[in-house]
This record gives C-alpha cells, sequence and structure tokens, in this order.
C-alpha cells in the first residue's frame, strides 16, 4: 500500500521566492495534517484539514504560509514570500475518520532551505 | 492546555543493554497517549499507543510502554537494545474528547553503541 506521498523530497531557493510544498495523503483517510520540524521548536503543527476543510491553523505562523485541500488526494503548503528562517523539514500526515485513537501516518517530509 | 515533557534529549546506551525513555504529560482532562519513532531522513512511524485498558502497552520490534496515571507518566522501555534502534523517539498525547491532533514532546535521541 502507497503511504503518504510528499514532493519534492528537498527544496533550496532563495529567499523572496514562492515555495509550494505537495502532499498526497492516504486513499480513504479524512484528516490531513501539516506539520514543520526544526532543531530549535521541535515538531509543531501548522495546520489540519478534515474532510478537505481547515480545521484549526492556529499553528500557522503567519500570512506567508497559506495551505489548501482541493480534494481528497492532495494538498499544498504554499510560503510566499519564503524567508531563510522557514528552513526546516516539512512533514505531511495523514489519519482515518475521526476517531481520536486513530494513529497518524507521516510522509518522509520535505527538506527546504532558503538561501 | 496539554504539554509533554521527554526528560532526556539523548540517551546513549550498549548494544543489548536495556533503555528508558522517560515521558510526562500535563493534562486536566483524560487523554491517548502514543510513542513514535523517527530514522533518519524518514517521516514518524507509531511505535505504541494507549487508549484504555491494561497500564502495560506492547509495540513493534520489542518496545513497550507503561502508563501512570497517578504520575502522568508514559515511558517507554526495552529490555536489550539493538544498533537499529538507533533513531529519534517522540511521545505524543492526544485529547479523548475533542480535537484529532497530536501534541508532541521534544524528543529523545538514542544512540546505541557497539
Amino acid at each position: 500500500d502507497a503511504g503518504v506521498i510528499q514532493s519534492p523530497r528537498h527544496e533550496v531557493t532563495e529567499m523572496g521566492q514562492e515555495v509550494t510544498l505537495r502532499c498526497k495523503p492516504i486513499s480513504g483517510h479524512d484528516y490531513l495534517f501539516w506539520y514543520r520540524q526544526t532543531m530549535m521548536r521541535g515538531l509543531e503543527l501548522l495546520i489540519y484539514f478534515n474532510n478537505n476543510v481547515p480545521i484549526d491553523d492556529s499553528g500557522m505562523p503567519e500570512d506567508r504560509f497559506s495551505a489548501k485541500m482541493p480534494n481528497a488526494s492532495f494538498s499544498t503548503l504554499k510560503i510566499q514570500p519564503s524567508e531563510p528562517r522557514d528552513s526546516a523539514v516539512y512533514f505531511c500526515a495523514s489519519s482515518p475518520r475521526a476517531k481520536v485513537n486513530q494513529p497518524q501516518h507521516f510522509g518522509d517530509g520535505t527538506r527546504l532551505s532558503i538561501l | 492546555a496539554q504539554s509533554v515533557t521527554q526528560l532526556d534529549s539523548q540517551v546513549p546506551v550498549f548494544e543489548e543493554a536495556p533503555v528508558e525513555l522517560r515521558c510526562n504529560y500535563s493534562s486536566s482532562v483524560s487523554v491517548y497517549l502514543f510513542w513514535y519513532v523517527q530514522y533518519p531522513n524518514q517521516g514518524l512511524q507509531l511505535l505504541l499507543k494507549y487508549l484504555s485498558g491494561s497500564t502495560l502497552v506492547k509495540g513493534i520490534n520489542g518496545f513497550e510502554a507503561e502508563f501512570n496515571k497517578s504520575q502522568t507518566s508514559f515511558h517507554l522501555r526495552k529490555p536489550s537494545v539493538h544498533i537499529s534502534d538507533t533513531a529519534e523517539y517522540f511521545c505524543a498525547v492526544s485529547y479523548v474528547q475533542g480535537a484529532q491532533k497530536l501534541v508532541f514532546g521534544q524528543g529523545t535521541r538514542l544512540t546505541i553503541n557497539p
């Protein structure tokens, strides 16, 4: 079975450029989560969706960050304009429907470097 | 609000030795508890979870954890570690009622020396 698929695996770009990270959740999963991992702050939840609808975006750091889920099989996280402090590993995760005891399945992450 | 504290940022042990990774949580309501493992350049994988019932939970790769409500702890143990257990380990909690989201600890880097 295919797991959560993220692309690209690595992204290096210059400050000020737009960055788009992509995620394909596991088929049939109703929840999708975006996380950011850094040495300083650990693993932070940025936003999560239920049935393509954003439920909690309180972790999105600022207006430069936006996330969409146009359908059940695709989500994007955009940073515009990007800054060096956005450098991190970004993870997407998905989980089955509504019970909180369902584990989250993580992708392998996108390692983002902003120069 | 929930919070999770992993008391050790790094734990070095020798191969075949026992190991315990400590996790304490704070919450005013009932929670579910999880341990995840992250191997280099990979995402997180579920090791085990506590939902209810027996306080001793067994997971994959020979790991187990014990839920202690009075001490609000959920320590992870393995009686004999292998080189392949070298990874970062994350403790996490979620509400029994309400939101689906997880709150993670800062992680413990387990290094196994031959």
